[in-house]
């Protein structure tokens, strides 16, 4: 399978634990992309890279949360002390961006975390 | 923030019906795609339509676009049980802007 993968698929964790997910994109996808849904809601921006270079990240992004994609490959996003309201679905999509400037993104499965 | 409204939010009608889903949107776009996604699974990309399209067809899926309005639409004709999903509309502002802004989406129930 040649698709975005996510690891963990579920992470349950307690209240101000670390807590880090990795994501693998699509092998010549340049922009790996970071979102977070919680129930009844769509998917919410939360920073993305080209190559390596992290070129944009959300308000939502607070300084408990840090992403790397160190050599332009997979990327891995961390979120220290963890709060209940950090719980939600992580999604992680990638790209190719055209010559035409359009670029549909896939989509990983994502990872629930759970924090009690 | 979101910059999408689908409308309705939930929808649930018979296999062999047809479904049509609206978008509405804030702000220019550079293009505006739809995805789908089954309980607490990943999105999956549906179709994509430039700001200077009108209208795009894709196997039982319609999409239609107008910049005037700022509004889209997503028709599924002769529905099945397996549409049953969420639906997502998702705008690309382009530009240095990479990522897309989604709507809270609309519940497709498709009876059999």
């Amino acid at each position: 399978d040649t698709g975005v993968s996510q690891d963990p698929r579920h992470k349950i964790t307690k209240r101000g634990q670390n807590v880090t997910f990795r994501c693998d994109p699509i092998s010549e996808h340049n922009r790996l992309y970071w979102y977070r849904q919680t129930l009844g809601q769509g998917p919410e921006f939360l920073t993305y890279f080209q190559n390596e270079a992290q070129l944009e990240k959300s308000r939502l992004l607070s300084d408990r949360f840090s992403a790397e994609r160190p050599k332009g490959s997979f990327s891995t996003l961390e979120i220290q002390r963890t709060e209940q309201g950090d719980s939600a679905m992580y999604l992680c999509a990638s790209s190719s961006l055209r010559l035409a400037g359009d670029s549909e993104q896939f989509f990983g499965p994502g990872t629930r975390l759970t924090v009690l | 923030s979101q910059q999408g409204e689908e409308d309705p939010q939930a929808l649930s009608i018979q296999e062999g019906e047809n479904a049509t889903m609206n978008c509405s949107y804030k702000t220019s776009i550079n293009n505006l795609q739809w995805y789908r996604q089954n309980s607490g699974r990943g999105l999956v990309h549906l179709i994509l339509i430039r700001s200077n399209e009108r209208e795009k067809h894709s196997g039982r899926l319609r999409v239609t676009l107008d910049t005037s309005k700022k509004s889209s639409s997503l028709l599924i004709t002769a529905s099945r049980a397996a549409d049953t999903a969420s639906y997502f509309c998702a705008t690309d502002v382009g530009g240095s802007q990479g990522n897309l802004i989604f709507g809270k989406g609309t519940k497709l129930s498709v009876k059999p």
